[in-house]
Order: structure tokens, then sequence, then C-alpha cells
């Protein structure tokens, strides 16, 4: 069965722009959730969705927000931005809240 | 903040059994203990995870201690194809992905 898809792979956007991120979970999923990996930071826990709610949100500022339809499918925007969020972006996805979690390959965002 | 620790880094013969300890002296009753792996350019991989009892799937074997305050991952025989960082988690059943990853441990494997 296909995993889970995170497009674009890669993007380079300037300083102060807006980004938007998307997700396919794998299919019977419903919860979906966004990581940021930094070099400096490691994986950092951004927010989680389920069946279109968010349910937890990591320390982020506002800048950062998602959301999830109704096909499970989800997107995440940031908003203004700065240089310090070229980073790493995962997406997972899992089945149940016991269960482990399946992750995309990520889209790299660059700021210039 | 990381409920997690782990060592920074690991060596390991090819062929050789790894164990991978992690501390987590504050779990707490509804806990799961996660692992997964991240290997270069990729995003993490699901390896195990349990509550109370020792865990065996294809990839590994996850010993619990009784008071649940440690857990060591164990790799039966690896190959360089397991070089990568491991993460230990715990995750709340209760809670709505509370996964927070520590810096995990580097394993390093030699051939």
């Amino acid at each position: 069965k296909a995993g889970v898809t995170q497009t674009p792979r890669y993007l380079i956007k300037t300083r102060g722009q807006q980004v938007t991120l998307s997700c396919s979970p794998i299919s019977g999923h419903r919860s979906v959730s966004w990581y940021q990996q930094t070099p400096g930071q490691g994986l950092q826990f951004l927010f989680e969705y389920f069946s279109e709610t968010q349910r937890n949100k990591g320390n982020f500022p506002g800048r950062f927000s998602g959301r999830q339809f109704s096909n499970s499918r989800s997107e995440m925007n940031v908003s203004t931005l700065e240089l310090g969020d070229s980073a790493l972006y995962l997406c997972a996805s899992s089945l149940a809240t016991t269960g482990g979690y399946t992750f995309g390959s990520g889209t790299r965002l660059t700021v210039v | 903040d990381a409920k997690t620790t782990q060592p920074n880094s690991m060596e390991s013969n090819e062929e050789e059994p790894v164990h991978l300890p992690c501390n987590h002296s504050t779990i707490s009753g509804t806990d799961y203990i996660h692992w997964y792996r991240q290997l270069p350019s990729q995003g993490p991989e699901y390896v195990i995870h349990g509550l109370t009892s020792n865990v065996n799937n294809r990839m590994a074997s996850l010993a619990i201690a009784e008071d649940r305050k440690s857990s060591t991952l164990i790799l039966h025989r690896a190959t360089l194809r397991d070089a990568a960082v491991y993460y230990c988690i715990l995750r709340d059943v209760g809670e709505w992905n509370d996964m927070r990853f520590g810096a995990g441990t580097r394993l390093t494997v030699k051939p």
C-alpha cells in the first residue's frame, strides 16, 4: 500500500513569503501529525489533526498553522517566512492512538 | 522536553547483536514506549513499541524492565543498513500524539 506522501519534496522561498505544504496519509489513517526537523533543534512536534480537528499543538508561533480535510489529507501553512524556518518538515499518519506512526520523506524548505 | 535519556552514540560490528538502552524514570502507567529510527535523508521509521511485556517483530525486540523505568531495543544481527539515529519516545495512550523526540542514539555499524 502507498505510504505517506508529502509534496513538494523541495521548496525555496524568500523571507516574508508564505508557503503551503501538503501531506496525504496512508489510506484509512485519520490522524496526521507534523514535525519540524533542524540540525540545531532536532525533531519538534508542530501539531496533530484527527477527523479535521486539531487535537494537539506544539510550541510554535501562530505563523504556523494547519488543517485537515474530510479525506484526511492535511496541509500546513507558514506565513511571513523567516530564515530560521528553513528545515525539513515531516508529516506522519497513524491508524490509532496506541499504534505507531508512519512518516513521509518530508519537504525540505529553504528560506533565502 | 524529552522524557527519555539515551546515549549519544554507539558502535557495533556487522552481524553482531546490538542493545540500545533508554532510560525513562518518570514514565507513567499509560505511557507506551516507542522506538523509531531515522536513516540519512529519510523520515523516521517506526521500529517497535510496547507497554509492559517484551515485544518482538521482524525488525527488532523490545525488552522492558519490570519497573518500566528503562527499556532496551535489541537488533539481533546488525547490518550496515541499520546505521541510523534511534529514538526512544514515550507516548501517553490518553493524549493525541504527545511524542517528543530527544536527540536519539546514533548507531554506527562497522563492517
